[in-house]
């Protein structure tokens, strides 16, 4: 399967400011990636589907001025939390659909926290 | 929309067999997966499944039943080890997984 390498695991950053966060693919050519987040105790939710050399599509209610996603080479997609807030904190997850039977690989996560 | 059902909670003790069922209701369904996620960790996939039956894969087993929109994963002789949260993950026609709330498992010595 794909091997999924992402960065930063953890972040923490003052209200107002970015944070990027990559995700890499390191043995698969990837032309679309996935961006999760993820609350305390609850379920992974698709945030947005990023396609490598064009926009991402969002999930409806997911901002797309403020979770930029930039895939611009078939192993890195990243996403920028812009003008952070603390209610952005979370778990951000990437992933890549790689191996059989849509076995599809996420990487580390990211925690985010925003102070 | 997709929705997906599972309990929130179980509790088993150590080298008992514990079934955790999903119910699902989508549109342009492909198949039913289940990953294991450990506190702070990232989701593993466990299994697949496409076609109705049951898939076995060492301890762990996975069920669909597509004319349910029913699905069940079984983990056999369980371990210390397996105290994590399960998802249960539908795979649709637009290649993202929709997850399930996902249900926490408590393995007991």
């Amino acid at each position: 399967g794909a091997v999924v390498s992402q960065h930063p695991s953890r972040v923490i950053c003052k209200s107002g400011t970015s944070v990027k966060i990559e995700c890499r693919s390191l043995d698969f050519q990837a032309t679309t990636m996935f961006w999760y987040r993820q609350f305390p105790k609850k379920s992974l939710m698709l945030m947005a589907t990023s396609n490598e050399g064009s926009k991402a599509t969002y999930e409806q209610g997911v901002e797309k001025d403020k979770f930029l996603i930039n895939h611009a080479s078939l192993t890195l997609s990243t996403l920028t939390v812009t003008s952070a807030h603390p209610e952005d904190s979370s778990f951000y997850i990437c992933s890549v659909e790689g191996g059989a039977n849509y076995g599809y690989t996420f990487g580390s996560g990211t925690r985010l926290t925003v102070v | 929309g997709q929705s997906l059902e599972q309990p929130s909670e179980v509790t088993a003790v150590e080298g008992a067999i514990v079934q955790i069922n999903c119910t699902y209701q989508t549109s342009g369904f492909y198949g039913l997966s289940w990953y294991q996620q450990h506190d702070g960790g990232a989701p593993t996939f466990l299994s697949y499944n496409a076609l109705d039956g049951l898939e076995e894969t060492g301890r762990f087993s996975s069920f669909l039943s597509r004319s349910d929109s029913y699905g069940y994963l079984l983990l056999q002789e369980l371990q210390m080890k397996d105290s994590a949260s399960y998802f249960c993950a539908v795979v649709t026609g637009r290649r993202a997984l929709t997850f399930g709330s996902g249900t926490r498992l408590q393995v007991q010595p």
